[in-house]
């Protein structure tokens, strides 16, 4: 079955400073690769996806991300974070292959922003 | 805008009374989700239906949980009788049809409480 680890459950990143929050998922074919963000009080937004490609997928909000197979990681980064990124990140796989069938997702990792 | 609606948004009810949220998918989507999430498990997939008709619903505790399409223009998950433990944020969404990238558009949830 697949899974996703998310290693890191909390983040502090000055305002400015640049952001790579860690992913890593099991999956035993060529995974589809989701990032969500979660502000407070509302539901998922889809920040970028992976399915085939180019390695390093753009993403709404400045946000980019680099599937690496050999390490089964997609990491999430930011050259300079805002205080409106401050929320929670979620990295998720699809199941068999594709979202269509669901997703499974990491525990989350939650940001915050200092001044 | 489209978007996912769920009612209600907050549910306090007392152990033993029957749960009902609702669900209004993206118009044209035909595949409908229910996640939970919860501190401990983080988000869990629940259930799902592609076309209104239910593909899996394994992630639910059968005895007390119910999920349903009358229509395509809406779903429902119910919960009957409620327990304490069923206390989370349920969000449902919903996904066009192509196979298998399948990009998941979320509601902002159903906060429950059960006391």
């Amino acid at each position: 079955a697949q899974s996703v680890t998310q290693p890191d459950i909390h983040i502090t990143v000055s305002e400015g400073a640049s952001l790579e929050l860690r992913c890593n998922y099991s999956y035993g074919a060529t995974p589809y690769l989701f990032w969500y963000v979660q502000s407070p009080g509302q539901g998922l937004q889809l920040l970028l996806k992976y399915f085939s490609g180019d390695t390093l997928v753009q993403g709404i909000k400045g946000f980019e991300a680099e599937f690496k197979r050999s390490q089964s990681s997609f990491n999430l980064r930011k050259p300079s974070v805002h205080w409106s990124d401050a929320a929670e990140y979620f990295c998720a796989v699809g199941h068999s292959g594709g979202g269509a069938d669901g997703l499974t997702f990491g525990k989350g990792t939650h940001l915050i922003i200092q001044p | 805008d489209a978007r996912v609606t769920q009612t209600p948004r907050h549910k306090v009810t007392e152990m033993g009374q029957e749960v009902t949220m609702r669900c209004q998918p993206i118009l044209g989507h035909n595949t409908v989700f229910w996640y939970r999430q919860t501190m401990m498990q983080g988000l869990e997939l629940l259930a799902y239906f592609r076309n209104r008709a239910p593909l899996d619903d394994s992630g639910m505790p059968k005895d007390r949980f119910s999920a349903e399409m009358p229509d395509a223009t809406l779903a429902t998950l119910k919960i009957q009788p409620s327990e304490p433990r069923d206390s989370a944020v349920y969000f449902c969404a919903s996904g066009p049809s192509d196979f298998p990238t399948g990009i998941q558009y979320f509601g902002a949830g159903t906060r429950l409480s059960v006391l």
